[in-house]
């Protein structure tokens, strides 16, 4: 069983950019979780997706930021006209409920320059 | 806003010491806390979910225990090895209807020395 697949593993953008953030949860699972590390901080809740449904967006930012889990396909984290503070590691997580334990990616690193 | 504090922010043992660590988090509200391996340029690896108060949990040389009322939970690690090296993280899931975010501590920095 594939663990939780994130890509591309590192990327790099130009201010004012788009970056798109895939993630692929773990086989059964219907949960995706985004959280972010910027520099020198620990990691913090972004969003809470099921299939087709945002649970719970409270560590987004206002503005620039979504994210989608459609029915078919990944998970995509999307920063819109990126700023050099959107530098960070991003992580996802997948579980089969929401209960249930977290299983996280190896993380996107987002530089921008 | 959650607040979960981690101690010691690092940690430097000699092989085959034992060693532990405490998370402290909100005692009011308690719905679930987890303790996390994070070793460099890896993913955070799951080392257990406890939910009830008094639960202990174990795997291998490395246990956990909870305790809800007073807000904190102990990790332990028997006999450290080397490739025991890496951050420990807790973190602590609030009771909130649907919602299932992981707020984290900090974590524990531990090196072992062979």
């Amino acid at each position: 069983n594939a663990g939780v697949m994130q890509n591309p593993r590192h990327l790099v953008r130009r201010r004012g950019q788009e970056a798109r953030l895939r993630c692929s949860p773990m086989k059964g699972h219907s949960h995706v979780y985004w959280y972010r590390q910027l520099p020198e901080e620990g990691l913090k809740f972004m969003v809470y997706l099921q299939k087709e449904n945002i649970i719970d967006e409270s560590g987004m930012p206002k503005e620039r930021f979504s994210a989608e889990f459609p029915k078919e396909g990944p998970s995509i984290l999307r920063i819109q006209q990126v700023v050099r503070g959107d530098s960070a590691a991003y992580f996802c997580a997948s579980s089969p409920s929401g209960t249930d334990t977290q299983y996280f990616g190896p993380g996107t690193r987002l530089t921008v320059l | 806003i959650l607040n979960v504090e981690q101690s010691p922010q690092s940690l430097h043992v000699q092989e085959g010491d034992s060693t532990n660590f405490t998370c402290s988090f909100p005692s009011s509200n308690f719905y679930a806390l987890h303790w996390y391996r994070w070793e460099t340029a890896k993913s955070p690896e799951a080392l257990f979910v406890m939910t009830l108060n008094g639960d202990e949990k174990k795997k291998g040389r490395i246990s956990a225990t909870l305790n809800t009322k007073e807000g904190y939970s102990y990790l332990y690690i028997k006999g450290s090895q080397p490739e025991d090296s890496a951050t420990y993280l807790c973190a602590f899931t609030p009771y909130s209807g649907s919602a299932r975010q992981l707020t984290f501590g900090s974590g524990t920095q531990l090196t072992v020395l062979p």
